[in-house]
């Protein structure tokens, strides 16, 4: 079954560092998303990205945070200077279509010391 | 924003028990999702509901759209040990992005 790889799995920081998550989602997908999720709590949108543009962000996205899609397969989020509060899971979700169920990587553990 | 209200947070069972967890909000979605969360992965998409009143089953998961198109639920029968896990519902607003947003979560204990 097709899956939506994330890399690396787990990245220790120090604060103020520059951080990049990377993300290879389903090759027929065309939405892309990044989620974040604080260690015992729920699943944040971050942020939606088609046709090469973010679509969607939230709060959280500010301008420490970008994204990219550099090439026909990767999907990249960018933390520029992290913050001890960015300590979290991450997680790449795909998908084909509208309205259909995403996909969701493993994720990426940031931990920021 | 769109804000997922779930219930319970958290839920104690013994083996072979029903469960029932629920999501309401205050806001219509198209498109209720249910995905469960073990420790250390992503979301994994169990059951997807895109008509008010829908009713879909799989194996042994049985989830509802509700007809005001505010809420949802999701059953488990005859609960077992692998049952355990995190699960979220989730809601899209069938707007141009379709972006879901999460519940926060019911964290699932079977005892066996």
């Amino acid at each position: 079954e097709p899956e939506v790889t994330q890399t690396p799995s787990h990245q220790v920081t120090q604060m103020g560092q520059e951080v990049i998550l990377r993300c290879v989602p389903i090759s027929n997908h065309l939405y892309f998303y990044w989620y974040r999720q604080i260690l015992g709590q729920k699943v944040e949108f971050l942020v939606s990205f088609y046709n090469n543009e973010i679509s969607e962000k939230s709060e959280i996205f500010d301008d420490q945070f970008s994204v990219e899609r550099p090439d026909g397969s990767n999907f990249t989020l960018k933390i520029r200077s992290t913050k001890l509060e960015d300590s979290a899971m991450y997680f790449c979700a795909s998908r084909e279509k509208v309205f259909y169920g995403y996909t969701f990587g493993s994720g990426t553990r940031l931990t920021v010391v | 924003g769109q804000q997922l209200n779930q219930s319970p947070q958290s839920m104690f069972i013994q083996e072979g028990e029903d469960v029932s967890m629920n999501c309401t909000s205050s806001s219509i979605f198209n498109t209720w999702l249910w995905y469960k969360q073990e420790p250390g992965e992503g979301p994994v998409l169990l059951i997807a509901l895109y008509k008010a009143g829908e009713l879909t089953s799989n194996g042994r998961l049985t989830a509802q759209f509700g007809i005001t198109r505010k809420d949802s639920f999701l059953n488990i029968s005859a609960s077992i040990p692998s049952d355990v896990g995190i699960y979220f519902c989730a809601g899209q607003t069938g707007n141009n992005n379709n972006d879901m947003r999460f519940g926060a979560g019911t964290r699932l204990t079977v005892k066996p």
